[in-house]
């Protein structure tokens, strides 16, 4: 089964509003990365929080962690257009070799 | 330009034929990965490579076989193409080591049709 689970599997909200999407996952991690997809492009790295952080920023973007509830959440504020895409937690498991386990994405729709 | 580059980006093969997916960093990146991305199940990882000549199964490495010989590049190979294997392939490469963790880096993927 899937190490990180996203919620919701889809969001649609009007530009300028905040999105929050929700990831849990089941055993202990070195860190929790946020990664986007657009429709048929590949993966872009956003945002790395490592095990010991609780909350971080870049630009729009903040991502929380509570490592007692195995949960994270990634906040994209003042939304726009060009942030349609789908969003994908990935564990980096303790113990694991660099291995990057996805969640399966939270699809967000931007509505002009 | 520097970066990480799969090819080919889209290939249509028959049941039964060999292919290989060829994916190539600039980054002198020690560890590359390859995922399959399918509809509901996200992206899975099939194999990695922690350096030139090391090489070990991800979660689902049934039918494909890698290699790594040069450190910049990463070869996926379906020795017998099967429909199942249908799918987006993803090559991605990381600098990280052992305690320093690090983001990973997505080519732009290979669409894979088995007819």
């Amino acid at each position: 089964s899937q190490q990180g689970e996203e919620d919701p599997q889809a969001l649609s909200i009007q530009e300028g509003e905040n999105a929050t999407m929700n990831c849990s996952y089941k055993t202990s991690i070195n860190n929790l990365q946020w990664y986007r997809q657009n429709s048929g492009r590949g993966l872009v790295h956003l945002i790395l929080i490592r095990s010991n952080e609780r909350e971080k920023h870049s630009g729009r973007l903040r991502v929380t962690l509570d490592t007692s509830k195995k949960s994270s959440s990634l906040l994209i504020t003042a939304s726009r257009a060009a942030d349609t895409a789908s969003y994908f937690c990935a564990t980096d498991v303790e113990g694991g070799a660099q291995k990057l386990v996805f969640g399966q994405g939270t699809r967000l729709t931007i509505n002009p | 330009d520097a970066g990480i580059t799969q090819s080919p980006r889209y290939k249509i093969t028959e049941t039964g034929r060999q292919v290989t997916l060829m994916c190539h960093q600039t980054w002198s990146h020690s560890y590359m990965f390859w995922y399959r991305q399918d509809l509901g199940h996200g992206l899975r990882l099939i194999y990695y490579s922690a350096a030139a000549d090391i090489t070990d199964k991800g979660e689902v490495p049934d039918g494909y076989v890698v290699s790594r010989s040069k450190t910049e590049n990463f070869p996926l190979t379906l020795e017998s193409a099967t429909r199942s294997q249908t799918s987006v392939y993803f090559c991605a490469s990381t600098g990280a080591r052992v305690l320093l963790r690090e983001a990973q880096y997505f080519g732009p993927g290979t669409r894979l049709l088995v007819l």
